[in-house]
């Protein structure tokens, strides 16, 4: 199993502020097949990055993707109130894995 | 507009077994693949599975197989995710989610999702 380690577990940032969210995989990731999620409380996880570095539709350019092999990164230029919410990395293709979430909140 | 629809809440006792469908619209069912996550109350995601419309090909998590089994049925555009022998440690809410690119022989990321649906297993 290719275990995600996200790092930090929590980080405390205030809007406008920029986010720097990583992701170690155990195993190389092929082909960039991993993708970033976002979720609030309540509600199904949202899709923001796939192809390690590729935004989804619909996805504010505030949000960009990185990395590739073990070590990726998504980043969030500048903090919106709407931002703060739990973020998952997931490694998909034969079988797929979550990271355990980095959760950003307000400072 | 795409959309999955799943079914209502569950309260099912240990050793019991659970079925929970996800109702596709707005695309060709067929051409995606779904697949089924789960979330335990206040904890991450974990993925249980992947199916293949076109197929029925499908792969399931390590620690889940065995006691698992999804199906799907293209005339009502409905996938199925059945979780056979329940213990308290599979109380969560499972969501089913599409695969984001069509036509693939492998789980994809998930671009659409369904609102989840709550499994409570107690005795």
């Amino acid at each position: 199993e290719n275990v995600l380690t996200q790092s930090p577990g929590t980080l405390s940032l205030s809007p406008g502020e920029r986010a720097t969210l990583s992701c170690r995989a155990s195993q190389t990731i092929s082909s960039s097949s991993l993708a970033w999620y976002q979720q609030k409380p309540g509600q199904a996880p949202r899709l923001l990055i796939y192809g390690a570095s590729s935004r989804a539709t619909g996805i504010p350019d505030r949000f960009s993707g990185s990395g590739s092999g073990t070590d990726f990164t998504l980043t969030i230029g500048s903090l919106e109130p709407e931002d703060f919410a739990v973020y998952y990395c997931q490694q998909y293709g034969r079988s797929p894995t979550f990271g355990q979430g980095t959760r950003l909140e307000i400072k | 507009q795409v959309q999955l629809v799943q079914s209502g809440a569950e309260v099912k006792k240990p050793g019991a077994s659970v079925k929970v469908s996800c109702k596709a619209s707005g695309y060709t069912f067929r051409r995606y693949g779904i697949n089924w996550v789960r979330q335990a109350p206040g904890q991450g995601l974990e993925w249980m599975g992947w199916i293949n419309p076109y197929n029925g090909y499908s792969s399931y998590a390590q620690q889940i197989q065995g006691r698992l089994t999804m199906t799907t049925d293209t005339s009502t555009s409905t996938a199925y995710m059945e979780l056979s022998s329940l213990r308290s440690d599979d109380t969560a809410v499972y969501f089913c989610g599409r695969d984001a690119n069509a036509l693939t022989d492998v789980p994809q990321s998930v671009d659409y999702w369904g609102p989840g649906t709550l499994v409570t297993v107690s005795s």
